[in-house]
């Protein structure tokens, strides 16, 4: 089985850094996956970790710890646009489990 | 090079009809991945197929099935519908594996059962 624990509700300022947590238990584990979901559209793909550390990508980076089953998204620089749900996905023997995901609203 | 496209994008139906939704992946993607979203319970694993065959299925009961033809195209079935059932059914498609290969979302379907 698997459980994918993630904040549900996130809000900061505009150009502020934020922060979303997700943990997991999982039977298998071949990496984690970020998703971008804006509302009424369809998730889309924003960085993955299978080895232990940090991946920076521009604004958005990702960590994840196995030994811990943690992974963080963090968001820099925030802008509008950035107002999105954020998922949390486990690749667990070869299916994506994804967390019930985080709603962040950057505010102005 | 087009995106993942599903069709058709909204549709309503009654309690006890069936319905079937399509998916055509990117070009050249020869594994297409299922999921169900609900305000509830999120984003939820339907089933996977690869060169027409299922590979792998998550917890949902029989009157959901689905199948893939030689181009890869992708279809999913659902059977005697339930009130329950009305969700965002979203489609992906992948080069290899999911996890192994990203995965790229198609628009959904959004089913309403009345």
């Amino acid at each position: 089985g698997q459980n994918i624990d993630q904040p549900t509700e996130m809000t900061a300022t505009e150009g502020a850094i934020v922060q979303i947590n997700c943990t997991y238990q999982t039977s298998g584990f071949n990496g984690l996956f970020w998703y971008q979901q804006h509302a009424g559209e369809a998730p889309t793909f924003l960085s993955y970790n299978v080895l232990d550390g940090l991946e920076e990508k521009g604004r958005f980076s990702s960590f994840l710890s196995r030994s811990k089953g943690y992974s963080y998204l963090l968001l820099k620089e925030l802008q509008m646009k950035d107002s999105a749900s954020y998922l949390c996905a486990v690749n667990d023997d070869y299916k994506l489990s994804f967390g019930a995901g985080t709603t962040v609203t950057v505010r102005a | 090079k087009a995106g993942v496209t599903q069709t058709p994008r909204y549709l309503i139906k009654t309690r006890g009809q069936q319905v079937t939704l399509s998916c055509s992946p990117i070009s050249g993607h020869r594994s297409v991945s299922w999921y169900q979203q609900t305000p509830g319970q999120g984003l939820q694993f339907l089933f996977e197929y690869f060169s027409e065959t299922q590979r792998n299925k998550g917890n949902f009961p029989g009157r959901f099935s689905g199948r893939q033809f030689s181009n890869s195209r992708s279809e999913m079935n659902v059977s005697t519908l339930e009130l329950g059932d009305s969700a965002l059914y979203l489609c992906a498609s992948s080069l290899g594996p999911p996890g192994l290969e990203t995965q790229y979302f198609g628009p959904g379907t959004r089913l309403l059962v009345l």
